[in-house]
């Protein structure tokens, strides 16, 4: 069974620091992971999309990359901002999936970015 | 604009009475499914529909029903809550059914069975 773990729980910086929240999973065997934002009292808003044979996707100041044999993912922000305050969390999607495209989720990493 | 829209937002009852929680997707997406998301559990699937009439079960799908008559529907249906499903509830659509394509949800639904 996948199992997806994100490290840190909770990361607190300051404003313009750049910054790494780490995803693992344990079934190498995925056909995509997506990064998520999710904002307090809203829904997740999904930032970038790795399919398993891309080594990364940048969108802004955001960059994820996906090592599939080691079964980990980072998504790198840059020069942070007190608006990316959030709990960030990262899903994967197994290969050859029979039920549909069901996402196994971490638990997520809430960021705060002090001004 | 392209949206995945839930209802209602907030929700409180009691056990035993039925209820209904709607999701709607204007982008003519073929899949959509619930989600259920706890704290120390994350987000984990209840029941998923391929398509129109096509529907499945996913990891938690105790004590919930779905139906998917019209493809930009997909009602959540709890016939006899209990505490237990005192959660947030996510609801998401994609195009195509490869999983290729970003999921899109909505704004959730947080339910209190008292």
């Amino acid at each position: 069974k996948q199992e997806v773990t994100q490290i840190p729980a909770a990361l607190s910086v300051p404003e313009g620091e750049n910054l790494v929240l780490n995803c693992s999973f344990t079934d190498s065997a995925i056909y995509n992971l997506q990064w998520f934002r999710q904002d307090p009292g809203k829904g997740l808003t999904s930032l970038l999309l790795i399919q398993s044979s891309q080594r990364e996707q940048t969108s802004g100041r955001l960059n994820a990359s996906l090592d599939k044999s080691s079964g980990r993912s980072t998504l790198y922000i840059a020069a942070s901002q007190p608006g990316d305050s959030a709990t960030y969390l990262c899903a994967v999607k197994k290969s050859r999936e029979t039920s549909g495209s069901r996402l196994t989720f971490g638990e997520g990493t809430q960021l705060t970015v002090n001004p | 604009e392209a949206q995945v829209t839930q209802n209602p937002r907030y929700l409180i009852t009691v056990t035993g009475k039925k209820l209904t929680v709607t999701c709607s997707q204007n982008m003519n997406h073929e899949y959509m499914s619930w989600y259920r998301q706890d704290p120390g559990l994350g987000l984990r699937q209840i029941y998923y529909s391929m398509n129109v009439e096509v529907t499945d079960k996913g990891d938690v799908p105790e004590g919930y029903k779905v139906s998917r008559k019209e493809k930009r529907n997909f009602p959540l249906i709890l016939e006899s809550p209990s505490p237990n499903q005192t959660s947030l509830y996510f609801c998401a659509s994609s195009r195509g059914l490869e999983g290729k394509n970003i999921q899109y949800f909505g704004a959730g639904t947080r339910l209190s069975v008292l």
